[in-house]
């Protein structure tokens, strides 16, 4: 089994639409990662989490809200989807500082 | 945070030769990371090089880091097919810095 999922790996919605995308890891890291990808680009960071009580913003987390249910669980929430929130989301692990990020398959929204 | 320039940009090699790619980078660093992703999926973690170390090896790459020059070299020797993804350099700064990725390398290995 992977040791972090991503769920739906594929998902269509429309303008508007609040969707939520789910993120679990069995390897016990602490810490926590959303990112998004377009086209031809590297990685944005849009919220991470250090543990179950510490949420921070990254780079573009506007339009986008997130989640820490436990250790092993980081959703992220798009309150209301628009076009150019077309991306694959990726969530990553961490253990401590410093170290690997371990990423999880992606998500490939397409947001009509 | 800091993020690496990687160079160049786009490289297509035949299989069996070797491939090597750079990375430049702003400020003193702890440690730089490379990773790999193969097209539409997650990235995959390569090697790991710390601030105090020179090269470092791992099956058929080496990573080479130079603090005086802030750059890296990852270099893949005797290139296959399957080496065909993009290649994405991170240097890592002070403490609870995060990894923040430039556009990546894309390597294409004709067989």
């Amino acid at each position: 089994d992977a040791d972090v999922t991503q769920t739906p790996r594929n998902r269509i919605t429309k303008t508007g639409k609040r969707i939520m995308l789910e993120c679990s890891q069995t390897k016990g890291h602490d810490r926590m990662y959303w990112y998004r990808q377009d086209p031809g680009l590297g990685l944005r960071l849009i919220y991470y989490s250090f543990d179950v009580k510490d949420i921070n913003k990254g780079e573009i987390s506007d339009g986008y809200s997130v989640s820490r249910q436990a250790q092993a669980k980081f959703s992220l929430s798009l309150e209301s989807a628009i076009p150019n929130q077309t991306a694959l989301y990726f969530c990553a692990t961490q253990q401590g500082d410093q170290e690997t990020q371990y990423f999880g398959p992606g998500t490939r929204l397409l947001v009509l | 945070s800091q993020q690496g320039e990687e160079d160049p940009q786009a490289l297509s090699i035949q299989e069996g030769e070797n491939a090597t790619m750079n990375c430049s980078y702003k400020t003193s660093i702890n440690n730089l990371q490379w990773y790999r992703q193969n097209s539409g999926r997650g990235l995959v973690h390569l090697i790991l090089i710390r601030s105090n170390e020179r090269e470092k090896h791992s099956g058929r790459l080496r990573v080479t880091l130079d603090t005086s020059k802030k750059s890296s070299s990852l270099l893949i020797t005797a290139s296959r097919a399957a080496d065909t993804a993009s290649y994405f350099c991170a240097p890592l700064t002070g403490a609870n810095s995060k990894l923040t990725f430039g556009k990546g390398i894309t390597l294409s290995v004709r067989p």
